[in-house]
């Protein structure tokens, strides 16, 4: 069955960049699908980050549009994850999931990785 | 500030059925497919309902979803105690150009 893994730094420092992998087994990144992540801050609730195609194409959240950058390396069967600038708001744990059906059609995601815990503190 | 609004908590007893609310607007709910998740403690969100009323291979048949215009609703029948988890609703809003994927706020569900 399909299986994501998430992997990174657990603490960033204030102003770097956030970079997390998620690798995916079981399945093709490259037969289909959007691929996406989502955060929880300790807490509180769920919150997309954006979604990427095998091809590049990409969907993010308005909110943090201008600090994201999802990009795919289907050679490695993997997608990662940048958010500049942190601050301690980006604290949380972050999900890599599969994004079946974008927008109109359908969107729901499943499954999800185990999630990475990720501290931003100096 | 959530865009999908879910009551905080519910509680019922064990075998009971209960209910929970998602409300949203014209620009989510009223024009998409919404989700469900149920994430127990310290895991991951595991999906239950998905296309508003369809359930993955594997989620019983306890788990049902419905949708009436703006609000959508999650229902449990026969609770366990196992049940006892954050609940979560999702669909897609397309109120600014490119769209966004919403949340609700969850609602703990506690099996008294």
């Amino acid at each position: 069955q399909v299986q994501l893994q998430e992997s990174g730094p657990g603490l960033v420092k204030p102003s770097e960049t956030l970079s997390l992998t998620c690798a995916v087994s079981g399945y093709s990144i490259s037969s289909g699908y959007y691929w996406g992540w989502i955060r929880q801050p300790p807490g509180k609730g769920l919150e997309w980050i954006g979604s990427i195609y095998h091809s590049g194409s990409t969907y993010y959240n308005p909110s943090l549009k201008s600090r994201v950058t999802i990009s795919v390396d289907t050679s490695k069967n993997q997608f990662s994850l940048k958010l500049s600038s942190v601050t301690a708001a980006d604290t949380a744990v972050y999900y890599c999931a599969r994004h079946v059906g974008i927008a109109a059609a359908g969107n729901w995601f499943d499954p999800w990785g185990q999630g990475t815990l990720v501290t931003v503190s100096s | 500030q959530s865009v999908l609004t879910q009551p905080p908590s519910v509680s019922a007893a064990p075998g009971q059925k209960v209910t929970i609310s998602c409300s949203g607007s014209s620009s989510n709910i009223g024009n998409n497919y919404v989700s469900w998740y149920q994430q127990l403690p310290g895991t991951a969100p595991k999906l239950l309902i998905y296309d508003n009323n369809k359930r993955p291979s594997g989620i019983p048949d306890r788990f049902s979803g419905s949708k009436s215009g703006t609000s959508a609703t999650l229902g449990i029948t026969g609770l366990q105690t196992g049940d006892e988890a954050d609940y979560y609703c999702g669909t897609w809003d397309s109120s600014l150009s490119a769209g966004d994927v919403v949340f609700g706020g969850g609602t703990k569900l506690t099996v008294l």
